[in-house]
């Protein structure tokens, strides 16, 4: 079964700590995305990867970075987290050009 | 901005055909649709996708206009286990960027 797998299912973190959200996938796949997803305003792209330290800004890149050092990984980094960021966090990978996404199962971050 | 326009929320009853609309009046002519949903609390699932010919496989059925300004997907024999939100995305042809909407909830009545 081809799989994406985020690091953390939940995760709690303070305001102003620097955090880390890991994504893996197996299947060789070249683009690699993050999403973050809010009650009410669906899923917003935050940033993606069409290769190996390739990145592409999203529509709410504002408070986030990237790292894509190898094809498998793709790390979403929030510099300084802020209470604002609290959310659901989903990654996604495509291979070839127009072939199905396939996500994790989310990382449901809480900032306190 | 999602390049396609769906209801909020529609209602089905169970072991019947759930008819999910999408309007994609904008889309280009390399452009797919594509369907996904999203159980509660899981990251999406691909249903199916499409270009200009109607399509089927074991989940659903796409049918797309022949002008292909719009399409539906079909869930032949909804059950509960359909409950979730459905969304129809434009795939720009060589643009990797996928851009989800706010989709449809689709509620199945026992």
């Amino acid at each position: 079964d081809v799989k994406v797998t985020q690091s953390s299912r939940y995760l709690v973190k303070r305001t102003g700590e620097k955090v880390f959200l890991e994504c893996v996938q197996d299947m060789d796949h070249e683009n690699m995305f993050w999403y973050r997803q809010d009650p009410g305003l669906g899923l917003r792209l935050i940033y993606f990867s069409y290769d190996v330290k390739m990145k592409e800004k999203g529509d709410i890149p504002e408070g986030y970075s990237v790292s894509r050092e190898k094809k498998e990984r793709f790390s979403l980094i929030l510099e300084s987290a802020s209470t604002n960021q609290t959310s659901m966090y989903l990654c996604a990978s495509t291979g070839d050009t127009n072939t199905e996404a396939f996500f994790g199962q989310g990382t449901r971050l809480t900032v306190v | 901005d999602a390049k396609t326009t769906q209801p909020p929320s529609m209602d089905c009853a169970e072991g019947r055909a759930a008819n999910l609309p999408c309007n994609h009046s904008t889309i280009s002519g390399n452009e797919y649709v594509y369907w996904y949903r999203q159980i509660h609390s899981q990251g999406p699932q691909y249903i199916i996708h499409g270009l200009k010919n109607n399509e089927t496989n074991e989940m659903a059925s796409l049918i797309i206009t022949e002008d292909r300004k719009s399409s539906t997907l079909i869930l032949p024999h909804a059950t509960l286990r359909d409950t979730a939100v459905y969304y129809c995305i434009v795939r720009v042809y060589r643009d990797d960027k996928i851009i989800f909407g706010k989709g449809t909830r689709l509620h199945i009545l026992p």
